[in-house]
């Protein structure tokens, strides 16, 4: 059963650029979150996909931006990078259960990104 | 505004005895789960498990049990049998209840748990 797989594993980019993060969902899950987890913190909600839509966003600007495709992979873009968008990036994926709520979240291992 | 709090920045344990991490939370919602989760130093988050707020019994898995204490609004973890390999982050979560069926997870700030051998 394949999980949560995310790429690239580790990025290095310059202030200005813009980046794009990728994962695949764990096999039969259909909705995909994306967490920032910036170093010594928990992670914080960036926004979910479900049905190529984004289904709820966390307090982060613009320049966060997502799309989810067909077969329920996702990526994420972060234009105009800053030295505080350093951080791991967590993509994580789950299953809307009958009643419409979203099941447990298994995490992938996570993008390591570096502005410099 | 809901809220998790972890107050045990770094835990020491000794291999093969037991261990309670902490975890407290604020939220005004009769609906909402509780999870723990485990981070290497790799980076993946890993689910270890789940409470929600209407189980009567406190939840289990393994090695893993959670201490579920709904008056006093904590949610601890306990490890029996500490081992080499539990070395690692651990954060509490908590999954926002009917105002969102997102299942957006809002995060402890994590405790760093050493097992020594």
């Amino acid at each position: 059963d394949a999980g949560v797989t995310q790429s690239p594993t580790h990025l290095i980019k310059t202030r200005g650029q813009q980046v794009t993060l990728r994962c695949s969902p764990k096999s039969g899950h259909d909705t995909v979150s994306w967490y920032q987890q910036a170093l010594g913190q928990g992670p914080q909600f960036i926004f979910q996909y479900y049905e190529e839509e984004e289904r709820q966003r966390g307090n982060f600007p613009d320049r966060f931006s997502g799309h989810q495709f067909p077969n329920y992979s996702s990526e994420l873009n972060v234009n105009a990078l800053l030295l505080g968008d350093s951080a791991l990036y967590l993509c994580a994926s789950s299953l809307v259960e009958l009643a419409g709520r979203t099941d447990t979240q298994y995490f992938g291992p996570g993008t390591r990104l570096t502005v410099l | 505004a809901q809220k998790i709090t972890q107050t045990q920045p770094g835990m020491f344990v000794q291999e093969k005895e037991a261990v309670t991490l902490d975890c407290t939370y604020d939220t005004s919602d009769p609906s909402y789960g509780l999870f723990w989760y485990k981070q290497p130093s790799s980076g993946e988050m890993i689910f270890l498990i789940y409470q929600g707020s209407y189980d009567q019994q406190n939840a289990t898995e393994g090695r893993y049990s959670l201490n579920f204490q709904k008056a006093r609004k904590s949610a601890n973890l306990v490890i029996s049998a500490s081992q080499l390999g539990d070395s690692a982050m651990y954060f509490c979560a908590m999954r926002e209840g009917r105002r969102s069926n997102t299942g957006k997870l809002i995060f402890g700030q994590g405790t760093t748990l050493q097992v020594k051998p």
